[in-house]
């Protein structure tokens, strides 16, 4: 079925250091990939996102890159910072009769000061 | 701030009531979207509207409805509430459908506690 698998659920990193999220997806049709980051209290917000036709993409501090053939994507945080500190989703459109985003579980990223 | 609103943001209501969610889109979106977050089941499809027709439907409940005004405000009716259906709402717009990939934002939830 259509499934988002994403690892780890929990993250502690030392500020400073770069932090990495995978997610691995069931469909080799999906070609829009959206990284999502949720604060306490606070709905999901976009920080970057990838279309199939590019393996990379990066805006200041955080990358995505894209691998069709393993079917799976990444999120890098570099120079984390306490702020980076939330839940942050992946998400996947997959080419059922849907075609909606489907999310991965999540994880809790935690940067230790 | 996305620019999606909703209301209300917190309500507490008792098992068999039912409860209306109201969500406005962003300027210039034609698409609303609805989607349940429970801490066991994570981020969860329900409805779709484009320009006030149904698009896509996912996990919703048939106790669940939902409708898009001309307006394109939004309602998400929830009813013969169970101890199960407490959550956070969340309304999401975007400009097209979402089937291509148009960023969709997100709206700061509704928390439903049912009791």
């Amino acid at each position: 079925g259509e499934n988002v698998e994403q690892h780890p659920s929990t993250l502690s990193v030392q500020e400073g250091d770069s932090a990495v999220i995978k997610c691995t997806y069931s469909d080799s049709a999906s070609n829009y990939f959206p990284w999502y980051k949720q604060e306490l209290g606070k709905g999901p917000q976009l920080i970057i996102d990838i279309r199939s036709n590019v393996g990379e993409k990066k805006d200041q501090r955080i990358a995505v890159t894209l691998n069709k053939t393993a079917k799976h994507f990444s999120l890098h945080i570099t120079e984390t910072q306490p702020e980076d500190s939330a839940v942050y989703f992946c998400a996947a459109i997959f080419s059922g009769s849907a075609r909606q985003l489907t999310f991965g579980s999540g994880t809790q990223l935690t940067v230790l000061p | 701030d996305s620019g999606v609103t909703q209301t209300p943001k917190h309500l507490i209501t008792a098992t068999g009531q039912r409860v209306t969610l109201r969500c406005s889109p962003r300027s210039g979106d034609l698409s609303v979207y609805w989607y349940q977050q429970s801490l066991d089941q994570g981020l969860q499809f329900l409805i779709q509207y484009y320009n006030g027709e149904e698009r896509a439907k996912g996990n919703i409940l048939e106790r669940f409805s939902a409708q898009q005004f001309p307006d394109l405000h939004s309602e998400l009716n929830l009813s013969s509430l169970e101890l199960g259906d407490s959550a956070l709402y969340f309304c999401a717009s975007s400009k097209g459908t979402g089937r291509t990939g148009n960023t969709i934002y997100f709206g700061e939830g509704s928390w439903l506690t049912v009791v």
